[in-house]
């Protein structure tokens, strides 16, 4: 079935450091791939829809030069959070849509900790 | 816009007991639908989905949901629950208008299954 790996599972940065976080389709060919934000205990918040080789949608209240993401190709789309604080520590989620769109498939998520 | 309501924030079951979570959906058009399991420290996973045809859906470990179109609503169900069920469970629904492919998640339902 389809596959989505995403990188790192873990990391922890500075304040005001930038982290970037990979996600990559690894069987199919991600045609629109969704990266959310999970709290502690709350549900999952979508902050973009990216689409390969255009620019971002961002949701309302999500900072896009805050939170950068680049689809270059059809397997990988990355999300950098730039000048990372302690409030942007979470959990990030990232999931795709092949063509045929079967339905989405999720990667195993990003715990970020900034300190 | 889409949403999803779950009412139920945290269910605590002792073993064998009939589950059924609650979810509503509000959308003006034709739905799909799905529900998606986390178990504690680990990413999410499809249980099931909806997208056309039976609105009685059956998916993995014992899981089955109902569509009622009628009242905006599909329901996860599972006769006999266990110990390994305890889990973050979550509604999703993506309208099926040409282009979108906005997956919204509820709030999120804790079950606690109790030995």
């Amino acid at each position: 079935g389809a596959v989505v790996s995403q990188h790192p599972s873990r990391v922890i940065c500075k304040s005001g450091t930038s982290v970037k976080i990979e996600c990559r389709s690894l069987d199919f060919q991600a045609t629109t791939m969704f990266w959310y934000r999970q709290f502690p205990k709350k549900s999952l918040m979508l902050m973009a829809t990216s689409n390969e080789g255009s620019k971002a949608t961002y949701e309302q209240g999500v900072e896009k030069d805050k939170f950068l993401i680049n689809h270059a190709s059809l397997t990988l789309s990355t999300l950098t959070v730039t000048s990372a604080h302690p409030e942007d520590s979470s959990f990030y989620i990232c999931s795709a849509v092949g063509q045929g769109w079967h339905g989405y498939t999720f990667g195993s998520g990003t715990r970020l900790t900034v300190v | 816009a889409q949403s999803v309501s779950q009412h139920n924030h945290h269910v605590i079951l002792s073993e064998a007991a009939s589950l059924e979570l609650g979810c509503n959906y509000s959308y003006g058009g034709t739905v799909n639908l799905f529900w998606y399991v986390q178990y504690p420290g680990q990413h999410l996973q499809l249980l099931l989905k909806y997208f056309s045809g039976d609105p009685l859906v059956k998916g993995i470990k014992g899981f089955e949901a109902e569509f009622i179109k009628s009242k905006f609503s599909f329901n996860l169900r599972k006769p006999s629950v266990q110990w390994s069920d305890t889990a973050e469970y979550f509604c999703a629904v993506n309208g099926r208008d040409f282009g979108n492919e906005k997956l919204t998640f509820g709030t999120g339902t804790r079950l606690t299954i109790i030995p």
